[in-house]
C-alpha cells in the first residue's frame, strides 16, 4: 500500500498570506481526516470526509479556514490571510469506512510558518 | 480540559530499563490507539484496542485497554535507543470518527 502522502512538507508564508496544502489518500480509504498539532502537543481534529461530503468540523476551524474533497479522492485545506497563531504541523489521515473504520493513517504533515 | 491525560509527559532512562506510559480518562472509548511520532513527522499507528481488559503485544511492547475502557497503558520492556520517541494515545467516544488525543509522552532511552 502507498501511505498517505502531503503536500508540501514545509511551507513559510508571511502574515496575511494564503495558502493551500493538498492531501492524497490510501487509495482504498474513503474517510480522510485533516488534524492540527502545536509544539508539545497531541493532534487536535479539524474536519473529516467521506468520499467527499464534509462531515464534521471543529470550531477550531475558523472562517478563513476551508477544505475540500471535490471527487471523493484527495483534499485541500486553504488557509486565507494567515496568522501566526496558525503556525503549526497539519496532519492529514485517512481510514476505511468499515468495521476498520477507527484505524486512522497519517500521513507525513505540512509544516507550515507564519512570519 | 483534556479529554485524556497521558502521565508522564516526559521520561528519560537507560537502556534495558522497563518503563509504563498511562492514558486515563473519565470517558468511555470505543476505540483506543497508540501511536509513535518522530520529530518533523507524522503518527505511526502501533496498535489498536477495542474489547475491555484486551491486552496486545508487539515485541518489547505490551498494551492494555481498561475493562471499564476510560484507560490504557503502554509498557515496554528492555528499552532500546529506537524506542526513544513521541508516544501518543487516541480515542473514539461513541459512534464518533474523529479521534482525542492525549498530549503526549517524551520519552527518551539513553545508551
Amino acid at each position: 500500500d502507498t501511505g498517505v502522502s502531503q503536500d508540501p512538507r514545509h511551507k513559510i508564508t508571511k502574515r496575511g498570506q494564503n495558502v493551500t496544502f493538498r492531501c492524497d489518500p490510501i487509495s482504498e480509504h474513503n474517510r480522510l481526516y485533516w488534524y492540527r498539532q502545536t509544539l508539545g502537543q497531541g493532534p487536535e481534529f479539524l474536519t473529516y470526509f467521506q468520499n467527499e461530503a464534509q462531515l464534521e468540523k471543529s470550531r477550531l476551524l475558523s472562517d478563513r479556514f476551508s477544505a475540500e474533497r471535490p471527487k471523493g479522492s484527495f483534499s485541500t485545506l486553504e488557509i486565507q490571510r494567515t496568522e501566526q497563531g496558525d503556525s503549526a504541523m497539519y496532519l492529514c489521515a485517512s481510514s476505511r469506512g468499515d468495521n476498520l473504520s477507527y484505524e486512522q493513517y497519517f500521513g507525513p504533515g505540512t509544516r507550515l510558518t507564519v512570519t | 480540559t483534556q479529554l485524556l491525560e497521558q502521565s508522564p509527559q516526559f521520561l528519560s532512562i537507560q537502556e534495558g530499563e522497563n518503563l509504563t506510559v498511562y492514558c486515563n480518562s473519565s470517558s468511555v472509548f470505543s476505540s483506543l490507539q497508540w501511536y509513535r511520532q518522530e520529530p518533523g513527522e507524522g503518527p505511526v499507528l502501533l496498535v489498536t484496542v477495542v474489547t475491555g481488559g484486551e491486552v496486545k503485544k508487539l515485541k518489547r511492547l505490551t498494551f492494555q485497554f481498561g475493562d471499564a475502557r476510560k484507560d490504557s497503558s503502554l509498557h515496554i520492556t528492555a528499552a532500546q535507543p529506537g524506542d526513544t520517541g513521541l508516544y501518543l494515545c487516541a480515542g473514539r467516544i461513541g459512534g464518533a470518527q474523529k479521534l482525542v488525543f492525549g498530549q503526549g509522552t517524551r520519552l527518551t532511552i539513553n545508551p
